[in-house]
Parts: C-alpha cells; sequence; structure tokens
C-alpha cells in the first residue's frame, strides 16, 4: 500500500470555524490531490498540488484553500466551515499526473 | 473537458453470476482509464487501468475490463461474483496530464 495517511480521521465543527486537514506521503510523488465525495456525486477535485508551491483548482474549490510547503504534505483548508462542506475528504497522490491515483483512508468532517 | 457515464448507480447480482458494471467516457483521443474499488469506510483502490497497450485489461480480484474506442467504453466485468465483491466501483478517465475525472460510481451488491 502507497504510504499515505490523513489526519483528523474524523472531526465534528462548528459552522464558521476554521478546520484543516491534512495529508502526508512518504512515496515522493509528485502530485497530490484533494477531493470531496458525497452520495450521488462521487468524487470531485477540489484542489490539486504538482509541486512545492504549485497548486491549481479543482470543479469545487470555493471555499477551499490549499498549500504545500514540502513534497510529503498537502494541507486543505476551510477558512470558514459551512454545513454544505460536511463529506468525506479523500487525498490521493500520482507519480504523473495522469495516470493512477493512490488514496488515502479518507476523513469525516462534520459541520454542524 | 473530459466525462464519464457510469449506467446504474446499483447493481445487484446473485453469487456466482455475471458482474457487468458500464462505463463510457467522452473523449474521442483515447485516454487513459481506470477502475477503482471502494469498499466501505475504505479509501479507493484501483482494480486495473487501461494505457493504450491491450485493450483487454484484466486486474485483482479476477476483474476485467475491456477498451472499445468505437464505442468509447471501458466496461467492467468479472465471471462469478463473490460475496467480497460487494463495494462501490468507480470509473475514471485522465483529462489533459495533470488530474483524472472520475464517475458517480456504481454499488454492487450480492446475494447469496
Amino acid at each position: 500500500d502507497a504510504g499515505i495517511t490523513q489526519s483528523p480521521r474524523h472531526k465534528v465543527t462548528e459552522t464558521g470555524t476554521p478546520v484543516t486537514l491534512r495529508c502526508h506521503q512518504t512515496e515522493n510523488h509528485r502530485y497530490m490531490y484533494w477531493y470531496r465525495q458525497d452520495p450521488g456525486h462521487g468524487l470531485r477535485l477540489i484542489h490539486y498540488s504538482y509541486g512545492v508551491k504549485d497548486t491549481d483548482k479543482g470543479e469545487v474549490s470555493d471555499g477551499y484553500s490549499v498549500s504545500r510547503s514540502k513534497t510529503e504534505d498537502f494541507l486543505l483548508t476551510l477558512e470558514s466551515a459551512t454545513s454544505s462542506q460536511t463529506s468525506v475528504y479523500f487525498c490521493a497522490i500520482s507519480q504523473t499526473g495522469n495516470n493512477e491515483q493512490y488514496f488515502g483512508p479518507g476523513t469525516r468532517l462534520t459541520v454542524t | 473537458a473530459q466525462s464519464v457515464t457510469q449506467l446504474g448507480s446499483h447493481v445487484s447480482v446473485s453469487e456466482g453470476a455475471l458482474v457487468l458494471l458500464r462505463c463510457n467516457y467522452s473523449s474521442s483521443v483515447p485516454p487513459y482509464l481506470f477502475w477503482y474499488v471502494q469498499y466501505p469506510n475504505q479509501g479507493l483502490q484501483l482494480l486495473l487501468k487501461y494505457t493504450s497497450a491491450a485493450t483487454l485489461v484484466k486486474g485483482i480480484n479476477g476483474f476485467e475490463a475491456e477498451f472499445k474506442k468505437s464505442e468509447t467504453s471501458f466496461h467492467l466485468t468479472k465471471p462469478s461474483a463473490h460475496m467480497s465483491d460487494a463495494a462501490e466501483y468507480f470509473c475514471a478517465v485522465s483529462e489533459g496530464t495533470d488530474k483524472l475525472i472520475f464517475g458517480t460510481g456504481t454499488r454492487l451488491q450480492v446475494f447469496p
């Protein structure tokens, strides 16, 4: 299994509070991705990174920001959480952007 | 932009029966194609991938998929379903050089 961890694994937070999710890899892969998974929508890309300090938006980036200061870490921040951001968040990594991705175990976030 | 359509959000089969999960993509240019499986409360695992070599691709757990350019399809099959195959299955297609686009998923139920 690819070495990908996500923290925390579960979080409950209140509307309006900031939240940061962390993805850590030990594979030295160039690309890292954040997705959210919701029933009926499959996986939707939030943001991705193609190198240290190089990031780009996905299809559902509003309300989210990311940072990548080291190859191994990719942070997803919800500046002011809303109930619509209640979801399961997955991190993924890839050596080349258009080839297979390896997924972390997910973080279940509930915004009350 | 690429898109992926998975026909049928739920598929039910009896144990021992043929499994057929459908996936169609939108590009006229043969992309890279993938099938992933997700067991409850886990991340996605790669089942198989097509990268323009053989059109019939064999994956793990007895699954295979056939790339048909004329039909823009990449359907997933398994000759004989097992109870352990019950999971959600996602088809994905490469988008440019940086990312994958995922379908909305098909939940497979296997009845004894």
